[in-house]
């Protein structure tokens, strides 16, 4: 059980709009930074986008991000077969003292 | 070019010890800007944080691991090391070292490719 809920799985056409929840509590999401990353099939994760909506170079502006209190949201707009990974989203807790991740949540691109 | 390289057994036997290694090329361990971390991932699974350190001296585990999980530094080798007590088939996963970089948000944003571990006698 991850500390942080995400939807296992998510799909959508290409060209679509499709986001990815991220569901914690006030000693993570509630007063810390959100990461996401993105990880294919047999690679490392990669980072994606942290909260705040930096993300590193060569991420496409499709990726963003917003946060509400305890929740975060992943949105990736005019999706793109080659965006079918799995997205994971990350925070640090403040009262576990440890790094928690999502359970990760598949991207199918119909 | 910041690059990091897991290295282990690849087998452990139940009950023993694992011992992994990440070497570290391109960045200082002793850069206050990092806390340098392990991840795993088991088969067809989720990521689990394993603990973080920085060179300071503070180092952090998840609670679930912490009785059983030591995270070591060899500044001078540019590598650091992960030791698991007490293994059981649960452990066996894809064991990623990677980093954390405190100014731009606390983000994992360097990671190695993975080592993997079976446990089994």
């Amino acid at each position: 059980q991850s500390v942080l809920t995400q939807p296992p799985s998510v799909s959508a056409a290409p060209g679509q709009k499709v986001t990815v929840s991220c569901s914690g509590s006030s000693s993570n999401i509630g007063r810390n930074f959100v990461s996401w990353y993105q990880q294919f099939p047999g690679t490392a994760p990669k980072l994606l986008i942290v909260d705040n909506n930096k993300r590193p170079s060569g991420i496409p502006d499709r990726f963003s991000v917003s946060k509400s209190g305890t929740s975060a949201t992943l949105a990736i707009t005019g999706l793109q077969t080659e965006d079918e990974a799995d997205y994971y989203c990350g925070a640090w807790d403040s009262v576990l003292t440890s790094w928690v991740f999502g359970g990760g949540t598949k991207l199918t691109v119909l | 070019q910041v690059q990091l390289q897991e290295s282990g057994p690849g087998l452990v036997s139940p009950s023993q010890t694992l011992s992994l290694t990440c070497s570290v090329s391109g960045a200082s361990i002793t850069s206050g800007d990092y806390y340098w971390t392990w991840v795993r991932q088991s088969p067809g699974k989720g990521l689990e944080w394993i603990a973080c350190f920085h060179y300071t001296g503070p180092t952090y585990y998840n609670p679930s691991l912490r009785s059983r999980a030591v995270i070591s530094v060899d500044t001078s080798k540019r590598r650091f090391s992960l030791r698991l007590t007490s293994v059981t088939a649960a452990d066996a996963a894809l064991y990623y070292c990677g980093r954390h970089r405190i100014s731009y948000y606390y983000v994992m944003d360097v990671w190695g490719r993975g080592t993997t571990v079976t446990v089994s006698s």
